[in-house]
């Protein structure tokens, strides 16, 4: 059974870089699309980015300058980077992924809530 | 405002049928894959639905999954009261180069 678990800060300055970590456990990451996803307090789902295979990432068009989504293979993990954080990066995280196809993501980690505060 | 349409809300009695649209475009609902997710209060999405019509294993055949053109719908048959949640569209938008997804729509089990 693939587990996904999120890890890093729950709370992040204004200005400063968001950094997340999901681990994937019962599974590899390889040849697999993995996004991470994000949900503002009572709204709907976001899309960040994903990471595919050998290294070919793509970002959401919003997000893009800010964004960069890696993987280490030999921790089966991948890691998100959100620079410049503002109030409106409040959101839960979530990494999600496992399909073949992009926009079906087969797991999802529980999420992690990240607040942008001073 | 999403690129996907869907009703903000949907209600129906236990054991009644219940259908969710989710109204797109030709660089997105009408040329991929649409899956469709179900969340809970409080937890995770979970997937329900994907490439169109397939459930994935553990999904009851309640649910079903159908598109035309360039819309998709969810179909929930034989409604309990553990199916109320939060149901998101998704797919690949070919003109932005990004997956999107609907703007979710409650359903309230009466």
């Amino acid at each position: 059974q693939v587990q996904l678990q999120e890890s890093g800060p729950g709370l992040v300055k204004p200005s400063e870089t968001l950094s997340l970590t999901c681990t994937v456990s019962g599974g590899s990451i390889s040849s697999f699309y993995w996004s991470w996803i994000r949900q503002p307090p009572g709204k709907g789902l976001e899309w960040i980015g994903y990471f595919y295979n050998t290294g070919n990432t793509n970002y959401n068009p919003s997000l893009k300058s800010r964004v960069t989504i890696s993987v280490d293979t030999s921790k089966n993990q991948i890691s998100l980077k959100l620079s410049s954080v503002t109030a409106a990066d409040t959101a839960v995280y979530y990494c999600a992924g496992g399909g073949v196809v992009v926009a079906t993501c087969d797991y999802w980690g529980q999420g992690t809530l990240v607040t942008v505060s001073s | 405002q999403s690129v996907l349409t869907q009703p903000p809300s949907v209600s129906a009695a236990p054991g009644q049928k219940v259908t969710i649209s989710c109204s797109g475009s030709s660089s997105n609902i009408g040329n991929n894959y649409v899956s469709w997710y179900q969340q809970l209060p409080g937890t995770a999405p979970k997937l329900l639905i994907y490439d169109n019509d397939r459930r994935p294993s553990g999904i009851p055949d309640r649910f079903s999954g159908s598109k035309s053109g360039a819309s998709a719908t969810l179909g929930i048959t034989g409604l309990q009261t553990g199916d109320e949640a939060d149901y998101y569209c998704g797919t690949w938008d070919s003109s932005l180069s990004a997956v999107i997804f609907g703007g979710g729509t409650k359903l309230t089990v009466l």
